[in-house]
């Protein structure tokens, strides 16, 4: 199956900082989605974006498919921002069924 | 507008009890329904998946099942819990294998 890596594990910023979050996959995916998991546990849908560039606010994630990576980029970070940062890819065709293999999550504090 | 409900939204149950997580969604039709598990607060493991009313597959062998007896409901079960059972269960729903969206979840605590 998929293997998923992300990259830093975990990062601590002061509040104001900007950061790249990465993903890369052990193959090629075309159904992409990063997600942010708050204090509560639920699981924040930021992007899906199998390829492209994508910008919502500070937000912003591009993937370049056929390198099998995606970014995630976070401008002038608040302390809201903190918490846990999954990507996750499969395949939306065939026998796959949009099943998502998820990487380990990276766990973002943001200082004030 | 689709909305994704699970309950209960946390459990305590002792080692050999039965099990029943429930996921319903709102707002759509025909569904492809999944269900997750989170252990140690980090990745998220796919459990089961299912793509109409009665068919489910299994994505690792484990002590759980799942049932999908109505179109947009989910429902996860164990005859007899062990103490590996415990973690977080998410439930996600998507349209034409696209974009999944995660219910708010269960933890599960089994003593």
């Amino acid at each position: 199956g998929i293997q998923v890596e992300q990259s830093p594990p975990d990062l601590i910023l002061q509040e104001g900082a900007n950061s790249t979050l990465r993903c890369n996959f052990s193959d090629s995916v075309n159904n992409l989605q990063w997600f942010h998991q708050n204090p509560w546990g639920q699981l924040i849908n930021l992007f899906y974006i199998p390829s492209g560039t994508k910008q919502n606010g500070r937000l912003s994630a591009t993937t370049v498919a056929t390198e099998r990576y995606s970014l995630l980029y976070i401008s002038s970070s608040q302390t809201t921002d903190s918490g846990v940062y999954f990507c996750a890819g499969g395949n939306a065709g065939g026998t796959s069924y949009g099943k998502l293999t998820f990487g380990q999550g990276t766990i973002l504090t943001v200082h004030p | 507008s689709q909305t994704i409900h699970q309950w209960p939204a946390t459990l305590v149950q002792p080692v050999g009890s039965p099990l029943s997580l429930e996921c319903t969604v709102e707002g759509t039709s025909n569904p492809n329904l999944y269900w997750y598990r989170q252990a140690a607060g980090r990745g998220l493991q796919l459990l089961f998946y299912s793509v109409g009313i009665g068919q489910i597959s299994s994505e690792v062998p484990q002590n759980l099942s799942a049932s999908r007896p109505q179109d947009r409901q989910f429902i996860l079960s164990s005859k007899k819990l062990l103490l590996s059972d415990s973690g977080f269960y998410l439930c996600a729903w998507s349209l034409q294998y696209n974009e999944q969206f995660f219910g708010p979840g269960t933890r599960l605590t089994v003593l």
